[in-house]
């Protein structure tokens, strides 16, 4: 298995502005992934991370608006720039450790865009 | 694309059974997974089938049919504890799916 944490956990934002929310895992892992959980709905596959090179975006998604980075293998940092209150979400990060295929989550960053 | 259904709700009895229904249209499958969530925590990896049959796993089952696009996970002996929302995902290469989740209440 693997514990991961994010910083901040939630946190209340001015529309325009940017926040970078990292994600932290125990242990070196294969796969690490962001999603958005917006209220009451189920989660939404933003990007993959990808360890050495661009993240890979999913429809709808794009790297100006959502910047990643994972600079090592323990190590993942999403951005979400130029917010507007339809950002407002909790944001997931996930990995995988490569023993299995089962994805481990972090506790979530809950971001209020005002 | 990807089309996962499952119930919005469900309801029972402390000590009860309930069973969960899942059903997929996929462009590609490797693995279908449960997971719990509690309100405001992030998601818990509970199953994982691959292959058809049910996996079991103390309290909680899963089970799969690949010809028919379909799994359950099945929970036993009802706690209070259980009240969660029970997500479906599928696994399409190195990518998960999920489903809107199934908010299960149990009742004293």
């Amino acid at each position: 298995s693997a514990v991961i944490s994010q910083k901040p956990s939630r946190d209340i934002c001015q529309r325009g502005t940017s926040l970078t929310i990292q994600c932290q895992v125990d242990s070196q892992v294969t796969m690490m992934f962001w999603y958005r959980q917006q209220p009451g709905q189920s989660l939404t596959l933003i990007a993959t991370a990808n360890q050495g090179s661009e993240a890979t975006y999913e429809s709808g998604f794009v790297i100006d608006k959502f910047p990643i980075s994972r600079p090592n293998l323990t190590f993942s940092t999403l951005t979400v720039s130029n917010m507007s209150p339809e950002d407002s979400s909790i944001y997931l990060c996930s990995a995988e450790t490569g023993t299995g295929y089962e994805q481990y989550f972090g506790p979530g960053t809950r971001l209020t865009v005002t | 694309g990807q089309n996962i259904d499952q119930p919005t709700e469900m309801t029972a009895t402390e000590g009860a059974i309930v069973q969960i229904n899942c059903t997929y249209q996929t462009s590609g499958f490797n693995g279908l997974f449960w997971y719990q969530q509690h309100a405001g925590e992030a998601p818990t990896f509970l199953s994982y089938n691959v292959l058809d049959g049910l996996e079991e796993k103390g309290r909680f089952s899963s089970f799969l049919s690949r010809s028919k696009g379909y799994s359950y996970l099945l929970l036993k002996e009802l706690q209070m504890k259980d009240s969660a929302s029970y997500l479906c995902a599928v696994r399409d290469r190195n990518k998960l799916s999920f489903g809107a989740g199934t908010t299960v209440t149990v009742r004293a």
